[in-house]
């Protein structure tokens, strides 16, 4: 079962920031919260992920809170290609362990 | 980033047949590859975890003589739907790790007439 628990659907305006959020309440120490997005009828792509502190690249920021319960995917300026399904996933570092997906959050991201 | 690549991206096949589908790591060799299974309007599913030169690990409910999985060198892994019946028309997504990330295909669309 998956780890992790997200809004079924959310909208943005498109231009606005996407703040979608992420329970991981179970979280283990060596889990890293992963983020992916499946845009429809296409394998999902990676996104960014991060263990304790926050990270940004190119796509997207994630911010861990302090006790690692929860994070929040930032997509600092929605563009109708945002529009997607996008799971958050809690995974170890373990070489073989495999991502658990979960029904993930449906982001339209509207004009 | 690193690519993986499925063939075909889309089949029709009539049911009782067999279907083959490819799943290659293009620039990056991946020691475990990854089967996914995604009905419409659903989350992918796990199927099976793969690794190179050994047999495949099926999820609890994955019938192994159904779903062939063969991993014979480190960029390539194949999933064969032996006797295909409509029921298993889904999108079968393949996903292979290298030291630091997993990557996935586009994922391959079967449809069973």
């Amino acid at each position: 079962d998956a780890k992790t628990t997200q809004p079924p659907s959310m909208d943005c305006a498109e231009g606005r920031a996407a703040n979608l959020p992420c329970n991981h309440s179970t979280i283990s120490g060596n889990e890293y919260v992963y983020w992916y997005r499946q845009i429809h009828s296409q394998g999902p792509q990676y996104i960014i992920h991060g263990l304790k502190n926050n990270e940004t690249n190119e796509m997207a920021s994630l911010i861990i809170t302090e006790d690692r319960k929860s994070s929040t995917l930032i997509l600092p300026h929605a563009t109708l290609r945002d529009t997607a399904v996008y799971y958050c996933i809690v995974r170890g570092d373990n070489y073989g362990q495999n991502f658990v997906f979960g029904p993930g959050t449906r982001l339209s991201v509207l004009p | 980033g690193a690519v993986v690549s499925q063939h075909p991206s889309r089949v029709i096949c009539k049911s009782g047949t067999s279907v083959k589908i490819e799943c290659r790591s293009l620039d990056f060799q991946a020691t475990t590859m990854f089967w996914y299974r995604q009905f419409p309007k659903q989350s992918l599913m796990l199927m099976a975890t793969s690794n190179e030169g050994s047999k495949a690990t099926y999820e609890q409910g994955v019938e192994k003589d159904k779903f062939l999985i063969n991993h014979a060198s480190l960029t390539l892994s194949t999933l064969t739907v032996t006797s295909a019946h409509p029921e298993d028309s889904s999108f079968y997504i393949c996903s292979a790790r290298d030291i630091n990330e997993q990557f996935f295909g586009p994922g391959t669309r079967l449809t069973v007439l």
